[in-house]
C-alpha cells in the first residue's frame, strides 16, 4: 500500500511554544489530507480536512486560529499547533487520499504522541 | 449523520480462544465503505479490511474472518483462535460517498488475549 510518513513520533514541548508536525506521502500525490485527533484510551476524532493549494476545512468545536493548517504541496502538509497547553497533549494522526479511484482508501500515518509540560 | 458504534470497550480471552468485535452502523449514504483497522500500543493504525456497501460477502484472510449484514447494519470481526500478538485496539470505521475519505471511527474495542 501507499506510505503515508508523519513527523516526528513524539514530541515534548513547553506550555506556551507552538509545535508543527509534517504529514508526507511518499509515493502518491495526496489531494486530500486528514487531521485526527485521539485522547488516551478514546476514538479518533476527525479535526480537518486539508485540501492542496486552499483553505482547510475544520470540524465543529475545533480552533482554527489554534490548529493551523498548511497543505502546501500535493505531498505535504503540517499542522500546527499554536500556543500549546497541556490540555493540547494528544495524539495527532494524519492520513492521505490520492483522490485516484479505485483507490478509496485513506492511508494513515504513523501518528505523533504531544506532551505538552 | 453517519455512527459507528461498537458497544464492547474490553474483551479479554486466552490464547486459541474464539473472538468476535461487533460493529453497527448509522449510514443515510446508499454507497459508503466499512473498515476495520488494528491499533496495537505503538499507535500506528493498521489497515485491516475496506467492505463497500454493494458487497455483502464475508471474507476470511486466515484467522480474520469478516460478516457484513446490511438488514442489521452489522459488520463484525472474528478472531479464530486468538493469539497474543492480536492485543490491541480495534476500531470499526465508516466512511460516505462524499468523494473524501475522511472516516468516522467507532469508539473501539480493546481486545487482551492472555497466554
Amino acid at each position: 500500500g501507499a506510505v503515508v510518513s508523519q513527523h516526528p513520533s513524539w514530541v515534548i514541548c513547553k506550555s506556551g511554544t507552538s509545535v508543527k508536525i509534517e504529514c508526507r506521502s511518499l509515493d502518491f500525490q495526496a489531494t486530500t489530507m486528514f487531521w485526527y485527533r485521539q485522547f488516551p484510551k478514546q476514538s479518533l476524532m476527525l479535526m480537518a480536512t486539508s485540501n492542496e493549494g486552499s483553505k482547510a476545512t475544520y470540524e465543529q468545536g475545533v480552533e482554527k486560529d489554534k490548529f493551523l493548517i498548511n497543505h502546501a504541496s500535493l505531498t505535504l502538509s503540517t499542522l500546527t499547533v499554536t500556543s500549546a497547553h497541556p490540555e493540547d497533549s494528544s495524539f495527532y494522526i494524519c492520513s492521505a487520499y490520492s483522490g485516484v479511484h479505485p483507490n478509496t482508501e485513506a492511508f494513515f500515518g504513523q501518528g505523533t504522541r504531544l506532551t505538552v509540560v | 449523520a453517519q455512527k459507528v458504534t461498537q458497544a464492547q470497550t474490553e474483551i479479554s480471552v486466552v490464547e486459541k480462544e474464539d473472538v468476535t468485535l461487533d460493529c453497527v452502523y448509522e449510514t443515510r449514504d446508499t454507497t459508503y465503505y466499512l473498515f476495520w483497522y488494528k491499533q496495537p500500543p505503538s499507535g500506528e493504525l493498521v489497515f485491516l479490511i475496506r467492505r463497500n456497501s454493494f458487497d455483502e460477502q464475508n471474507e476470511i484472510s486466515g484467522r480474520y474472518s469478516w460478516n457484513f449484514q446490511k438488514s442489521t447494519s452489522s459488520f463484525n470481526f472474528t478472531i479464530t483462535a486468538s493469539q497474543v500478538v492480536d492485543s490491541a485496539v480495534y476500531f470499526c470505521a465508516l466512511t460516505g460517498d462524499t468523494g473524501f475519505q475522511k472516516l468516522v471511527f467507532g469508539t473501539g474495542t480493546r481486545l487482551l488475549v492472555s497466554p
